[in-house]
């Protein structure tokens, strides 16, 4: 089946600590991009990436970091820099370059506390 | 900068009523417009997808319309039922920074 695969489903983290959230998608899509939900306040983007090697700030990227070495796979570093990570993270795929046709697949989350 | 707004941002309904949730944008340089589905704690399913060419899609029970120049998106749903309650989000992809922007979302119950 092709989608998009976010792991680990629950994560928790103790405070200084740098944690790594995974997104695999076997969809063959360029696009790539990570969001955060917070309660009431829909989703905001963290970082997206239209193809391998290169990725983008999103409106929210102070604290976290990416990598795109692969198509299949963009994951995100919460680092420690980021002082209030607790939140539910959303990783999405598209095709690109975008266009009147594109559609946005997301996987199923990832939900970060910090402990 | 593009920002997406949903009214209402909860609405409870008595099942078997149709119902609109209405999203608004303030750029219209948008390609397409997208409406999803969230589960409690679930990832997002996509419903339905308009062309920024289009005016409206239909999937089943639901209608979304298309007004660009005005920046206005509407779900309609038909005949509502206790399996529509979800929060519903509207997002844009954005043509100059090619990239998509969501609403904040309208959290829908629907009573049996």
């Amino acid at each position: 089946d092709g989608g998009i695969t976010q792991s680990p489903k629950y994560l928790f983290r103790k405070e200084g600590q740098n944690v790594t959230l995974s997104c695999e998608q076997n969809l063959n899509h360029d696009a790539m991009y990570w969001y955060r939900q917070d309660p009431g306040q829909g989703l905001r983007l963290i970082y997206y990436s239209q193809i391998v090697n290169d990725f983008q700030k999103g409106d929210i990227a102070e604290g976290y970091s990416v990598s795109r070495e692969k198509k299949e796979s963009f994951p995100l570093t919460v680092t420690s820099a980021q002082k209030n990570p607790t939140a539910f993270y959303l990783c999405a795929s598209s095709i690109a370059p975008t266009g009147p046709n594109t559609e946005a697949f997301f996987g199923q989350g990832t939900r970060l506390t910090v402990v | 900068k593009q920002e997406v707004t949903q009214i209402p941002a909860a609405l409870s309904v008595p099942e078997g009523e149709n119902l609109v949730l209405n999203c608004s944008f303030t750029d219209s340089a948008i390609y397409n417009l997208q409406w999803f589905r969230q589960d409690p704690g679930k990832g997002l399913t996509s419903l339905l997808l308009i062309q920024s060419s289009q005016r409206e899609q239909t999937s089943g029970r639901l209608n979304a319309s298309l007004d660009k120049s005005s920046g206005r998106s509407t779900l309609y749903i038909a005949a509502s039922q206790p399996g529509d309650s979800a929060t519903y989000l509207c997002a844009v992809g954005e043509t100059s920074y090619d990239k998509v922007i969501f609403g904040p979302g309208t959290s829908l119950s629907v009573i049996p």
